[in-house]
């Protein structure tokens, strides 16, 4: 099955840097891969996707670039401000059946400081 | 429109018990997902709904866990005899059919004593 990683699992910038974060998949066949930001004790909320017919996607300050031969994708999120602080998910699914499925990562800990 | 609603917020039982966990999708949305989500982590997929069939329960841990959707829209997720291991955030997710995208509920945080 799909395996994907995520680092770094904690980051901490300054308000107004850029942050980025990046992550890794096993499966060839995953073809989607939205971006998720959760704050504490509250419920994933989707920021940001990328198809696999899409190398980079971009909203505002988020963009997320996508390397389909290396099984890799990454979020960007430039001019940091606090309110960006919160818990970061990446994650991979295929496109139909059983793949539907969202294989996530372990978590990116972001912590914009004033 | 409403988003995603899970009941109760928060259970807490004890060893051995049976617990039912619900989830009312987006209304329309033909697709839903139960995940579990331990402290610190991801959220790990348990089963897929299309409609009312289980499309793919691949994730469920064991034969004590059991989920429904008989009409197609409202889900249970059914817990035996729990363990202390079955301590997480119990997640559910919706969408529409055909669209990939995934929209969570508040998901009900399960406390095994």
């Amino acid at each position: 099955g799909e395996n994907v990683e995520q680092h770094p699992s904690t980051l901490s910038v300054q308000e107004g840097d850029s942050a980025v974060i990046k992550c890794t998949y096993s499966d060839s066949a995953s073809n989607y891969f939205p971006w998720y930001k959760q704050e504490l004790g509250k419920r994933p909320q989707l920021i940001i996707d990328i198809r696999s017919n899409v190398g980079e996607k971009k909203d505002q300050r988020i963009a997320v670039t996508l390397n389909k031969t290396a099984k890799h994708f990454s979020l960007h999120i430039t001019e940091t401000q606090p309110e960006d602080s919160a818990v970061y998910f990446c994650a991979a699914s295929g496109a139909s059946g059983s793949a539907r499925q969202l294989t996530f990562g372990s978590g990116t800990q972001l912590t914009v400081l004033p | 429109g409403a988003g995603v609603s899970q009941t109760p917020s928060n259970k807490v039982t004890e060893k051995g018990k049976y617990v039912e966990l619900r989830c009312d999708p987006i209304s329309g949305h033909t697709a839903l997902y139960w995940y579990r989500q331990s402290l610190g982590q991801g959220p790990e997929f348990l089963i897929y709904f299309q409609g009312t069939g289980a499309a793919d329960d691949s994730g469920l841990p064991n034969d004590r866990f059991f989920a429904v959707r008989p009409e197609g829209s409202v889900s249970t997720l059914k817990i035996q005899r729990t363990e202390r291991g079955d301590s997480a955030v119990y997640l559910c997710a919706s969408s529409l059919m055909g669209s990939d995208t995934q929209y969570f509920g508040p998901g009900t945080r399960l406390t095994v004593l």
